[in-house]
């Protein structure tokens, strides 16, 4: 079956260190890969997605992402954490029809 | 451009009471609709998904049902709610195709009491 890991419950960092969020997948062929930000209350938005192509992706608010395919995963990165970076963040595949999600990661920033 | 609303904002409900959840979408037409649940301190838990008027795939068995019955409408359904009911509802939308991109409404908080 499908499946997404993200072995990280909780992260903290450093405002101003950097940041990496691991995610894992198991798909039998390339998937669809995509990162998702939820703050506190509120939806989940599209931070970046990953469909061919270049395996280093940039999405929004300076974050990005690089598929590996030996390694099955699509980390999460940025260079400069802020504290409003402080959310949870979700990593999912495309499934047929639906997208398949990780438990997410509950990033906390330390000033 | 599309947006996706979802009412109300906030729900709190007796044990035993009806439920009714509304997700609507505009600006596309034939969109895939989903519903899904975050209990407290848990992921996303995927409940139905339809991809048309009156198709609609239940994930987990439970006490909700869900309706489609205009193409850009999803409805969250319950006769009885139950404390485990307690959560925060998202529905989301995609265009359909590869890839499965989801758009996420902004989530109705229910409680349980």
């Amino acid at each position: 079956a499908q499946s997404v890991t993200q072995p990280d419950i909780h992260i903290t960092v450093s405002e101003g260190a950097s940041l990496e969020l691991r995610c894992n997948y198991s798909y039998g062929a390339t998937p669809y890969l995509f990162w998702y930000v939820q703050s506190p209350g509120q939806g989940l938005q599209l931070l970046l997605k990953y469909f061919s192509g270049d395996t280093l992706v940039q999405g929004i608010k300076g974050f990005e992402a690089e598929f590996k395919r030996s390694q099955s995963s699509f980390n999460l990165r940025k260079p400069s954490v802020h504290w409003s970076d402080a959310a949870e963040y979700f990593c999912a595949a495309a499934g047929f029809q639906k997208l398949v999600f990780g438990t997410g990661t509950r990033l906390l920033v330390s000033p | 451009s599309q947006t996706i609303h979802q009412w109300p904002a906030t729900l709190v409900q007796p044990v035993g009471s009806p439920l009714s959840l509304e997700c609507t979408v505009e600006g596309t037409s034939n969109p895939n609709l989903y519903w899904y649940r975050q209990a407290a301190g848990r992921g996303l838990q995927l409940l139905f998904y339809s991809v048309g008027i009156g198709q609609i795939s239940s994930e987990v068995p439970q006490n909700l049902s869900a309706s489609r019955p205009q193409d850009r409408q999803f409805i969250l359904s319950s006769k009885k709610l139950l404390l485990s009911d307690s959560g925060f509802y998202l529905c989301a939308w995609n265009p359909g195709g590869p890839g499965n991109e989801q758009f996420f409404g902004p989530g109705t908080r229910l409680t349980v009491l």
